[in-house]
């Protein structure tokens, strides 16, 4: 099982809509990120959270906005979404960004259908 | 150049095979490797880290040679819950690369 908890674990939404993606884990990790997926594609970074603080935004279309709440949790709001947004969004975590060292614990990820 | 460029898929081999995967990176300055394991509309999860040294878990064995700057992975005596997608990933200069993954099919 992952320590890497994400709600909802599918998501079906308009896109006039507002929804909410969550992700918390309680290892003590620092870093937390937002990862797109694809169909046979590779995850693709979306955001990166370092102690709290967003160090990292890959170019991400201002219709995704992460929030940090604390430690534990990151939340990513949706908006005005694109029907070509629809993907699985893996959420991750590390024991911290600055000395990263690649491992990454996943969420079993939201899969997201825009209609 | 591809930051990290992985073996093209699908393999298919028959259960009990040995099966090799190769990854070549373009960052020198890279810092540390791994393989990630994702089965189909799963997460990814890490199989194993890759170091200098070369390391062994079990039937699956990852190397790293800097020089020619690429990772492998060996997995021996091959089984129907090895297939799956195996990533690449590669960690430096504070960016972490996946490769795009080959995709394994053991075959009974």
């Amino acid at each position: 099982d992952t320590e890497v908890t994400q709600t909802p674990k599918h998501l079906v939404m308009g896109m006039t809509n507002k929804k909410s993606l969550k992700c918390e884990q309680h290892m003590g990790h620092r870093a937390m990120y937002w990862y797109k997926q694809k169909a046979k594609k590779p995850p693709e970074l979306m955001f990166v959270y370092s102690y709290e603080k967003l160090s990292i935004n890959e170019s991400v279309p201002s219709r995704f906005s992460p929030e940090c709440p604390n430690s534990s949790l990151l939340n990513l709001h949706l908006h005005a979404l694109q029907p070509e947004d629809s993907a699985l969004y893996l959420c991750a975590s590390s024991r911290s960004f600055q000395t990263n060292t690649g491992e990454l614990f996943f969420g079993e990820g939201s899969r997201l259908t825009v209609l | 150049r591809k930051e990290v460029e992985q073996d093209p898929g699908p393999f298919n081999v028959p259960e009990g095979a040995t099966v090799a995967f190769n990854c070549t990176y373009s960052n020198s300055a890279s810092q540390s490797f791994f393989w990630y394991r994702q089965d189909c509309r799963k997460e990814p999860k890490l199989l194993m880290s890759v170091y200098s040294s070369g390391n062994e878990d079990g039937r699956f064995t990852a190397q790293l040679n800097r020089a020619s700057q690429y990772i492998s992975l060996l997995i021996r005596d091959s089984k129907l819950s090895d297939s799956a997608t195996y990533l690449c990933v590669v960690n430096g200069d504070d960016k972490i690369i996946f490769g795009k993954g080959t995709r394994l099919h053991i075959l009974p």
